[in-house]
């Protein structure tokens, strides 16, 4: 079944314990993402990934690091996490499109909830 | 600001009639649009998707439609059952490997 899977699914800790929130895709996707969803805020890109060893910031990557060494996983790193960054956390993957602009939806994980205390 | 938006934060739909969910977008060379559903604690999944040379697509129980005129996208969904309820976001790639989501409705559907 092809699917994007998350680990851990909900984790409780503290500020400035280091986590890591691993993401797994088995469809051989090219394309790798990290969205942050808040209330009122909806869904905003943290990170993406367009290939092995290659990452870029989206919109709030402020407080994240991610990795993309293998083309199936893309995990993502909270060095130092606040409280700030408690919210609900989603991995995507998508084929590789051929224009600047994609034409392939993004396939997303069941998410991970994050609560830094 | 967003160039995806949604009109209702919330509609209310009773069994069985149609619902239809609109969007807006603000970028006139827009040229592709997704709509994802989301159930509590589960993942955005993928709906449907529409490309601009197109004004409507169907899939099962669901029609997009596409006015480039206006700027306005909407998802229709046939004969609304219980399983239907969920957010609906309707999204725009907007440069290479973002996603731009609009903020969401809520569907719920009555007995």
């Amino acid at each position: 079944e092809a699917q994007v899977t998350q680990n851990p699914r909900y984790l409780i800790t503290v500020t400035g314990k280091k986590l890591t929130v691993t993401c797994s895709q088995n469809m051989n996707h090219e394309y790798m993402s990290w969205y942050r969803q808040d209330p009122g805020l909806g869904l905003r890109q943290i990170y993406y990934s367009m290939n092995v060893e290659v990452t870029d910031k989206g919109d709030v990557p402020e407080g994240y690091k991610v990795s993309r060494k293998e083309k199936r996983n893309f995990p993502l790193i909270l060095e130092s996490p606040s409280p700030n960054q408690t919210s609900l956390y989603f991995c995507a993957s998508r084929a590789k499109e051929t224009g600047v602009r994609s034409n392939q939806p993004q396939h997303f994980g069941d998410g991970t909830r994050l609560s830094i205390l | 600001g967003e160039s995806v938006g949604l009109h209702l934060p919330t509609l209310s739909v009773q069994e069985g009639d149609n619902s239809i969910i609109n969007c807006a977008y603000s970028n006139s060379a827009s040229d592709y649009f997704i709509w994802y559903k989301q159930e509590s604690g589960k993942g955005p999944q993928f709906i449907i998707d529409i490309r601009s040379n197109m004004d409507k697509r169907q899939g099962q129980r669901v029609t997009v439609l596409l006015n480039k005129t206006v700027k306005h996208l909407s998802l229709q969904i046939a004969a609304t059952q219980p399983g239907d309820s969920a957010v609906y976001f309707c999204a725009e790639p907007i440069s290479w490997g973002k996603l731009q989501f609009g903020a969401g409705t809520q569907v719920v559907v009555t007995p």
